[in-house]
């Protein structure tokens, strides 16, 4: 099992609201990342990182925005979750120098009303 | 053109048989190919990576055509328990990372 967790899995909230998805990895892996997915539709990437204080902005455009201070945290926040923000959003993380296997989070699922 | 490329299905296919799903990708650079397993609402999960010219793993055969840039996944004598979306993925992209096609879907019935 990979060792990658994600709070919360759940989460319904209202519109305006402030919110942070954590995702913490314990293998070590320098590049992380996170994924869009709407239900029966393809991932798609948003954000990830090469290591700690890199961020990149990933194939999708995205409201939200990411940080790395830790090599093994890698928090998304949106500043005011509007209902277009709906979605899973999942982490994932892979070793440098790949290229390999990503390892995914059980996902944040994300309603806002 | 899209990045990868997957017949949505579903295949709907009767215990025991053999299915075979088709990935077709963009990018000629790409050397690195991964099957992923997604069930309903969970993570996805890799089934087998393809480097070279395929990969054996039990029932699972994934094959890997280069001139024609499509990979295939073939599973022999299905089982219920298959039943799950099938995610083809590629390096490519503007920036290298992993890019996923949308996913074949797999209902095996009994």
């Amino acid at each position: 099992e990979a060792d990658i967790y994600q709070t919360p899995r759940y989460l319904v909230i209202g519109t305006g609201k402030k919110i942070t998805l954590e995702c913490s990895q314990t293998m070590g892996h320098d590049k992380m990342y996170w994924y869009q997915q709407d239900p029966g539709m393809e991932l798609h990437l948003i954000h990830y990182s090469y290591g700690v204080n890199s961020t990149e902005k990933g194939d999708l455009s995205s409201e939200s925005t990411v940080s790395r201070i830790r090599t093994e945290h890698f928090p998304l926040t949106l500043e005011s979750a509007r209902p277009s923000h709906t979605s899973q959003y999942l982490c994932a993380s892979s070793a440098l120098g790949g290229p390999g296997e990503l390892f995914f989070g059980e996902g944040s699922r994300l309603t806002v009303l | 053109r899209k990045e990868v490329e997957q017949d949505p299905g579903p295949f709907n296919v009767p215990e025991g048989a053999t299915v075979a799903f088709n990935c077709t990708y963009s990018n000629s650079a790409s050397q690195s190919f991964f099957w992923y397993r997604q069930d309903c609402r969970k993570e996805p999960k890799l089934l087998m990576s393809v480097y070279s010219s395929g990969n054996e793993d039990g029932r699972f055969t994934a094959q890997l055509n280069r001139a024609s840039q499509y990979i295939s996944l073939l599973i022999r004598d299905s089982k219920l328990s298959d039943s799950a979306t099938y995610l083809c993925s590629s390096y490519g992209g503007s920036q290298g990372n992993l890019i996923f096609g949308k996913g074949t879907k797999l209902s095996v019935k009994p």
